[in-house]
């Protein structure tokens, strides 16, 4: 198993400019989530799915949207970026309701210029 | 919503000795607390998790405490290796909640000088 795949590993975007973050998971787990990580404050949730078809908000939902069309990938796309938006993004699986434990993708260094 | 603070922000340790790092949190209906190790690089990985209904779990080096009444875990590192030099994360999932949506403290630098 590969695991929890990120891409790209880097990413420079200009302020306006549309991307989307890329992760997929082969362990054919039921919970995905994205967590956007900054200096001193930890993780915080951006987004989350329980299943193909199903998204919902975390902590900091703003000026990104997801979609989970497929068990395997859940891809986090940034509309129009903000500076504020610059960070390192993990994706992050879990297996089932009652399976908490959560297994994260190696990120993505993501700098809005 | 859920908040976790956590202490210290920062720890120096000498090789061997132990580690301690504390965490507490707001909402009383959590009952799952994993920890998880960050190198530098690298995506979180979860070392040791407890949930509410135990009050310690071990493995070999690493042993997790939890006190409902007071809402505060702990994270115990012993014989400290300088390959434990990591940031270090607690979390809480969101109470009431399925599929652990976790909320995170803000990480502990912890560095093992040999």
């Amino acid at each position: 198993n590969a695991g929890v795949t990120q891409t790209p590993k880097f990413q420079v975007l200009k302020t306006g400019q549309s991307m989307t973050l890329q992760c997929a998971q082969d362990m054919n787990h039921e919970y995905m989530s994205w967590y956007r990580q900054d200096p001193g404050m930890g993780l915080r949730l951006i987004h989350y799915s329980v299943g193909a078809g199903i998204t919902d908000q975390g902590e900091v939902p703003n000026g990104y949207n997801v979609s989970r069309s497929t068990t395997e990938d859940f891809p986090l796309r940034l509309l129009s970026a903000a500076p504020s938006q610059t960070s390192v993004y993990f994706c992050a699986s879990s297996y089932s309701r009652s399976r908490y434990e959560q297994f994260f993708g190696p990120g993505t260094r993501l700098t809005v210029l | 919503g859920e908040n976790v603070e956590q202490h210290p922000s920062t720890l120096s340790v000498q090789e061997g000795d132990s580690a301690v790092i504390k965490c507490t949190y707001s909402d009383s209906a959590s009952n799952y607390f994993p920890w998880y190790k960050q190198e530098l690089g690298k995506g979180p990985q979860l070392i040791i998790d407890i949930r509410s209904n135990v009050g310690e779990k071990k493995d070999q080096r690493i042993a997790v405490t939890l006190n409902k009444t007071a809402k505060h875990f702990s994270l115990h590192i012993t014989e400290t290796q300088p390959e434990d030099s990591a940031v270090y994360f607690c979390a809480a999932n969101r109470g009431g909640t399925s599929y652990g949506k976790l909320t995170f403290g803000q990480g502990t630098i912890l560095t093992v000088h040999p």
